[in-house]
């Protein structure tokens, strides 16, 4: 099955500074990669997602991008806030899009 | 809409008792499923399903069973529950007809003693 896995565990950033997190994935027929973002005491949140078809994708301050060719994909946050402050989970789902596969989650601490 | 719901947030239960976690969506969504999440290890697939009536395994099935009698609903049982069993388990729906785009509910905190 698929194995995805996520670098680094947790991450300490200075307010305005930008984070970098990356995920490496072992199928190479995985073709969704999406970005969960939880905060303490709740559900994972959807915060950006890209297909195999698609090398980058950005929205505001967050922007994913994709190697299928190297099985890696990272997620960038620039001008990072407080309120970004959060664990962060990569995944990838299998060929069929019937199950998800995540990474093992980064903390993200963003001191004011 | 109220989204992903589940009841309920917390629960303790004895080894070897059995009980139903709950999970509802009032979106329409075909796709649901549930995960477990433990200390550093993210989250993992229990069972998931693809529409009323059709379910499949996920990547940790044993011990639990699932239904789904209604687009609705998605309940999570525990037949005889083992301290491995205590984690955070999470329902999510997706309207598409796979596991993109998932919606997730705010999770049931289990622990087995």
């Amino acid at each position: 099955g698929e194995n995805v896995e996520q670098h680094p565990s947790t991450l300490s950033v200075q307010e305005g500074d930008s984070a970098v997190i990356k995920c490496t994935y072992s199928d190479s027929a995985s073709n969704y990669f999406p970005w969960y973002k939880q905060e303490l005491g709740k559900g994972p949140q959807l915060i950006i997602d890209i297909r195999s078809n698609v090398g980058e994708k950005k929205d505001q301050r967050i922007a994913v991008t994709l190697n299928k060719t190297a099985k890696h994909f990272s997620l960038h946050i620039t001008e990072t806030q407080p309120e970004d402050s959060a664990v962060y989970f990569c995944a990838a789902v299998n060929n069929a899009g019937n199950m998800l596969t995540f990474g093992g989650g980064t903390r993200l601490m963003v001191k004011p | 809409n109220a989204g992903v719901t589940q009841t309920p947030k917390f629960q303790v239960l004895k080894t070897g008792q059995s009980m139903t976690l709950q999970c509802a969506q009032d979106m329409n969504h075909e796709y649901m499923s549930w995960y477990r999440q433990d200390p550093g290890m993210g989250l993992r697939l229990i069972h998931y399903s693809v529409g009323a009536g059709i379910t499949d395994q996920g990547e940790v099935p044993n011990g639990y069973n699932v239904s789904r009698s209604t687009t609705e609903d998605f309940p999570l049982r525990l037949l005889s529950a083992a301290p491995s069993q205590t984690s955070v388990y999470f329902c999510a729906s997706s309207m598409a007809s796979g596991a993109y785009e998932q919606y997730f509910g705010p999770g049931t905190r289990l622990t087995v003693t």
